[in-house]
Parts: C-alpha cells; sequence; structure tokens
C-alpha cells in the first residue's frame, strides 16, 4: 500500500527566508509525485510533478522539488518565499499500478511580511 | 480561475433533504473524482468514474449518490445527510485515471443542519 509522510505540519517563516517542506512515501515500485498548493480561499492546484527524468524538477510560482529515489523523498524548495506563499501544501504520490492518489496530510505554510 | 466548474459554491440543507452536486468540465478528460474535505484536511477520495463507469467507490455510504451522465459531467446526489457530512466537496478530472495529476473544481461548500 502507498503511504505519504510530511513531517512538518506547521511551518512559519519571514519573507525573503529559504523554504525546504520534507516529504516522504512508501511504495515498492514507479511512481509519480505530486506538490499541490491551496492558499486560502482557493481551490486545490498543481504546483509541480514528477514522472520520470530528471529528478529536479521546476514548478509555477519559483518552486522545486528533487525526486531521491534512494531516500524516497520528494521534497520541496523555495530559495526566498513571499507573503502570497502562504498556504496549504500537500504532498501526493501515485504508484504506478495503484487505482489512487494519495494525500500527505499536509503542511501549513504561514509566511510572515 | 479553474476549468472544472462546480455548483453550487454554497448549499445548507436539513437532514431530510435531497439536493445535488454538480460538476463539468471541457478539458477532454475521461476520469473524475469526487473528494470529501474538511478543514485543514487533505481530500478524501470519495468516488472515481474512468470512461463514465464507476471504477472506485471509497466505502462510502449510501446516502451519497454519484452519476456521471456523460465524459464532461459529474453529479453527486445527496440524500438524507448527517451533520458530521458537512465538508467542502471537491471534484476533479485527469486526461486518465493512471496520472494522478489532478485539475480540482473550487468545491462545493456543504453545511447539514
Amino acid at each position: 500500500a502507498q503511504s505519504v509522510s510530511q513531517h512538518n505540519h506547521h511551518v512559519i517563516l519571514s519573507e525573503a527566508a529559504s523554504l525546504e517542506l520534507g516529504c516522504n512515501y512508501s511504495y515498492g515500485g514507479t511512481v509519480n509525485l505530486f506538490w499541490y498548493v491551496q492558499y486560502p480561499g482557493q481551490h486545490l492546484q498543481l504546483l509541480l510533478k514528477y514522472f520520470s527524468g530528471d529528478p529536479l524538477v521546476k514548478g509555477i510560482k519559483g518552486f522545486e522539488a528533487e525526486f531521491i529515489k534512494s531516500k524516497f523523498s520528494f521534497n520541496l524548495r523555495k530559495p526566498s518565499v513571499q507573503w502570497s506563499d502562504t498556504a496549504e501544501y500537500f504532498c501526493a504520490v501515485k504508484g504506478q499500478g495503484a487505482q489512487k492518489l494519495v494525500f500527505g496530510q499536509g503542511t501549513r505554510l504561514t509566511i510572515n511580511p | 480561475d479553474t476549468e472544472v466548474t462546480q455548483t453550487p459554491k454554497h448549499l445548507v440543507m436539513g437532514m431530510t433533504n435531497k439536493k445535488s452536486l454538480k460538476c463539468e468540465q471541457h478539458m477532454g478528460h475521461r476520469a473524475m473524482y469526487w473528494y470529501k474535505q474538511k478543514a485543514k484536511k487533505p481530500p478524501e477520495l470519495m468516488f472515481v468514474y474512468s470512461y463514465e463507469k464507476l471504477s472506485i467507490n471509497e466505502s462510502v455510504p449510501s446516502r451519497f449518490s454519484p452519476e456521471c451522465p456523460n465524459s464532461s459531467l459529474l453529479n453527486l446526489h445527496l440524500h438524507a445527510l448527517q451533520p458530521e457530512d458537512s465538508a467542502l466537496y471537491l471534484c476533479a478530472s485527469s486526461q486518465d485515471s493512471n496520472t494522478g495529476e489532478l485539475f480540482f473544481g473550487e468545491g462545493s461548500r456543504l453545511t447539514v443542519l
């Protein structure tokens, strides 16, 4: 069975700080990996995805994530956060052959101006 | 803005009412989903339709009844709900049910009195 673990429940940073949100998954096979973001009052939207190829993927709004297969990790990073990055961030995994997309519990990110 | 349209945005209903939530997408996607989301929690999968056939029912109580009239439309019929069913109901679509790359609607916020 697939599972996803996000280590940080609530992260509070000041503007211009660097960000790294942890995500680990368990699945014994090939996976598709995702970060979704939910800004306050808005719909869930895709931030970035990894299917195959270069393990460093770039998404919207300056976010990137690195897939480290040996560590079963897909951490999200941004070198300099902005107040508008305040949101809930969900890591998700879809194993090849698995029926469902599995979400982590989410990390609430608060950026203080 | 999202390309998945959900109506109504807000719904208040009594426990004896019958109502429906509607979802529409025109991206040519062949998989459509219903999720339930409680505050500050990840979305919980309820149903998946693939090529207009129900492929996953996550043991959802029968007071929730999904319907997929065609490849662009998805309904969720509600009857005899309980107050604990109050939540944000999200519709999503994807190119097919294999990728995990979902496009979400803004949701219908349901309150059961």
